[in-house]
């Protein structure tokens, strides 16, 4: 059975910095991409970032790129996100997610992380 | 950026009718295109990839169609358990972006 156990989330003020883990287990993690979703309360869902199988190749949304960095080490078959320079508008609950075998929809999804950036 | 919009916001429903939900691509996305569930207070869950193929697990009665820049989820008879928000999704290229979601509510 697939699990992603999330970590990290609280309450950081405006500028601070965050990172969030992902434990994964019930699958071959390094042969799997993984990614970030984020969630903000009562709204729909926004693709935050991806990571090759590797780890070599990492894709971002516009509105993350150069604050926020996702990596994973597939030794520990955990997935990170180091957030810096937070902003009150990444607010949001953050899942990490299995990507789909060589396409990048949302196979399974963690119970989520809540990220609250507030003063 | 590639903007889906989904259509209706809010679909009202009798148990047992069928439901039909939209998602617009505003370009082509072949068929790169999943469909999600989700319910209050849970973690979205994969329903549909490639635009018509159900995920393990998904019951018979969800289907989805179109290619393109043009897709459908059908729920053929809507079950209690059925009522939820719906997202799609296209990973045709970056960045990966989602409709605004249509929630199906009890009519």
């Amino acid at each position: 059975e697939v699990q992603l156990l999330e970590s990290g989330g609280g309450l950081i003020q405006p500028g601070g910095s965050l990172r969030l883990s992902c434990a994964a287990s019930g699958f071959t993690f390094s042969s799997s991409a993984m990614s970030w979703v984020r969630q903000t309360p009562g709204e729909g869902l926004e693709w935050v970032s991806t990571i090759s199988e590797g780890g070599d190749t990492t894709f971002y949304t516009d509105s993350v790129k150069g604050r926020f960095t996702i990596s994973r080490d597939n030794s520990k078959n955990t997935l990170y996100l180091q957030m810096n320079s937070l902003r009150a508008e990444d607010t949001a609950v953050y899942y990490c997610a299995k990507d789909g075998y060589n396409f990048n929809y949302f196979h399974y999804w963690g119970q989520g992380t809540l990220v609250t950036v507030s003063s | 950026e590639l903007v889906m919009t989904q259509s209706p916001a809010t679909l009202s429903v009798s148990p047992g009718e069928r439901a039909t939900l939209s998602c617009r691509a505003s370009q082509s996305v072949s068929s790169n295109l999943a469909w999600y569930q989700q319910k209050p207070g849970q973690t979205p869950r994969l329903l549909i990839y490639g635009a018509s193929t159900r995920a393990t697990g998904i019951p018979a009665r969800f289907s989805g169609s179109g290619s393109g820049t043009d897709f459908t989820l059908t729920i053929s008879s809507l079950q209690s358990e059925d009522f939820a928000v719906y997202y799609c999704q296209h990973y045709n290229r970056w960045p990966l972006t989602f409709g605004g979601g249509t929630k199906v509510e009890t009519k």
